[in-house]
């Protein structure tokens, strides 16, 4: 059964911190990781993905993966109200087939002004 | 505004109702899907569909019955449903199936919330 676990939450940040999600994944085969963000009643968008071990920047948003850990984490720099909301983070087991995305529950974060 | 229109955004129905949803993208994609929401659980895939045909049924109750008439619309038809499956029934597409990754991301609905009485 391949899992990808991540803290519910609410994670309680100030405005202008840095806001740390973290998620751990179960299938060591994995190759491609993803982070979406989905805002109370809408749906679910892509924000980060990563593929190689180490960081990836855009913008505010800095992707963390680490695969001998099998943990992938996102930091969203200078938080602003406005990041509040539910992030999902998905792994795709295999890189080639017919292999849907597993999805952690996700961590719904709350930056306060 | 999102590519991929589901319709209705809420519905309530008795266990003993027969009602559908739909989905609709007009983004182009080949692959749509039906995932369902619930409190404090993971996304769970339903049902994919590539090219108009099933490609995987995720060990989903018959029902729930999906319907793939072109790449563009998808369906789930409902009966004799339980207060369990009371849920958000998100639907996405993506360009190709097989290349789940930045260049073919999901694209979600805004999701049909539905309540079992």
């Amino acid at each position: 059964q391949k899992e990808v676990e991540q803290n519910s939450g609410p994670l309680s940040v100030p405005e202008g911190a840095i806001a740390s999600l973290n998620c751990t994944y179960s299938d060591r085969g994995s190759q491609s990781f993803f982070w979406y963000r989905q805002y109370s009643g809408k749906s679910p968008e892509l924000i980060m993905f990563i593929y190689s071990n180490g960081d990836k920047e855009d913008g505010r948003f800095t992707a963390q993966l680490n695969k001998a850990s099998q943990y992938v984490s996102l930091l969203i720099r200078d938080s602003q109200p406005s990041d509040s909301a539910t992030y999902l983070c998905a792994v795709n087991p295999r890189n080639s087939g017919n292999t849907p995305l597993v999805f952690g529950k996700g961590t719904r974060l709350s930056v306060i002004a | 505004e999102t590519g991929v229109t589901q319709t209705p955004r809420h519905l309530v129905m008795g266990m003993t109702n027969k009602k559908s949803l739909k989905c609709e993208q007009h983004l182009g994609h080949n692959a749509m899907y039906w995932y369902k929401q619930s409190a404090k659980k993971p996304l769970e895939l339903m049902f994919v569909y590539n090219f108009k045909e099933q490609t995987e049924n995720n060990s989903v109750p018959s029902r729930f019955s999906p319907e793939c008439p072109n790449s563009s619309h998808l369906f789930l038809h409902l009966h004799t449903l339980q207060p369990e499956d009371s849920a958000l029934y998100l639907c996405a597409s993506s360009q190709d199936l097989q290349i789940q990754g930045y260049n073919s991301p999901l694209h979600f609905g805004n999701g049909t919330r539905l309540t079992v009485t």
